[in-house]
Parts: structure tokens; sequence; C-alpha cells
């Protein structure tokens, strides 16, 4: 089974500080994508990435930026946090052979921003 | 544009009943509409999708259509039981792995 791992559940963060979120993926998946999920928003794509090293912006990439160096990770940054990030953040995986695949994600990081 | 409408956002069914949320869009390129059940404190899962090509689908349950025409798309649970209870969200695809997620439906089946 697809193991997606996220490095933390909860953070709690102050305003202007540089934060990180990490995922990790265990099965080979060429495609991963960072997603936050707010009420009634729903879930937004922020980035994603088909390849080591290469990443595309989603629809809402404002205040964020990514890293991925190996295949297996795919970093989210906020390079200066802001209490309107706020939110829960999901990371996915999918395997990258085809188009439409299944995303299979992580358990979610809820950061706090005060 | 790009956004999925989808309703209504909170639905209560009782036990045995069936539950319909629906999903619209507006982009006629769209051919992959996937549906993904989170029940609470969990991570989103896949439970049924359907590709342009095909106007229903049926999984034991669950079953989803598609009405390319009205740009709509449905997902439709029968006989439900408590652990239905979840956040359902539809998406749509333009033949990439990209997706756009619908706002979510908390639904409770209640015992």
């Amino acid at each position: 089974d697809v193991k997606v791992t996220q490095s933390s559940r909860y953070l709690v963060k102050r305003t202007g500080e540089k934060v990180f979120l990490e995922c990790v993926q265990d099965m080979d998946h060429e495609n991963m994508f960072w997603y936050r999920q707010d009420p009634g928003l729903g879930l937004r794509l922020i980035y994603f990435s088909y390849d080591v090293k290469m990443k595309e912006k989603g629809d809402i990439p404002e205040g964020y930026s990514v890293s991925r160096e190996k295949k297996e990770r795919f970093s989210l940054i906020l390079e200066s946090a802001s209490t309107n990030q706020t939110s829960m953040y999901l990371c996915a995986s999918s395997l990258g052979a085809e188009t439409n695949e299944k995303l299979f994600f992580g358990s979610g990081t809820q950061l706090s921003v005060l | 544009g790009e956004n999925v409408e989808q309703h209504p956002s909170t639905l209560s069914v009782q036990e045995g009943d069936s539950a319909v949320i629906k999903c619209t869009y507006s982009d006629s390129a769209s051919n992959y509409f996937p549906w993904y059940k989170q029940e609470l404190g969990k991570r989103p899962q896949l439970i049924i999708d359907i590709r342009s090509n095909v106007g229903e689908k049926k999984d034991q349950r669950i079953a989803v259509t598609l009405n390319k025409t009205a740009k709509h798309f449905s997902l439709h649970i029968t006989e439900t039981q408590p652990e239905d209870s979840a956040v359902y969200f539809c998406a749509r695809g333009l033949g990439g792995n990209q997706f756009y997620f619908g706002t979510g439906t908390s639904l409770t089946v209640i015992p």
C-alpha cells in the first residue's frame, strides 16, 4: 500500500517565521502535490511536481515555494509565515505513468500561525 | 472557469435512505471526474471515478452519473450506513494530473 508521510501532524509557528513542511512517499511515484484545505473552500492546489527538480505553480502559489531534490520527497516552504496561512496542508502523490491518476494523500499537517 | 460547484455543503439522512451530491463545472474540456471521501481526522481517499466517455458507473452502494451536455455529475449513495458519514469532495481533471476540487459536502447518516 502506498504510504505518504507528512512529518508533522500539528505545527504552531509565529508570524514571519520560515516554515518547512515535509512530505515523503515510498512507492516511487513521479507526481507529488501540495494542497491546502480550508472549510468551505475545499482543496486548493498550491504547487506540484512531475519530476525531480521540477515544479509548477498551482492555483494559489503566492507566499509559498517548494523543493524536490529527491524523487520521494517534496517540501513546502513558507518563506515568511502569515496568519492567513493557518490551514490544513495535505501532500499527495500519484504514479505518473498515465493521466488522471488516483491521488494518495498524506494525513495532513495542521499549521497554526500566531 | 476552474471552479467546481458542489451542493449541498451539508447533508443529513436517516440510515437506509439515499444521499445525492451534485457538482457542476463550466470547462467543457474536463474529461475525468473523481470523488474522494474524507472521514473525520483522516486523509481523503478515492472512492469512485468516471471518465467522460461513460454516463454512469456503479460500485456496490455507490454510483456516479455524468451529464456532459449539462456539465454536471453526481454521487449517489444508496442504503446509507453510519460509516458513510464523512466529507465528500468531487473533482474534475483535464487530462493531466492536476485536479480542481469542489468545496466538499459533509454527510451525516443518522442511525
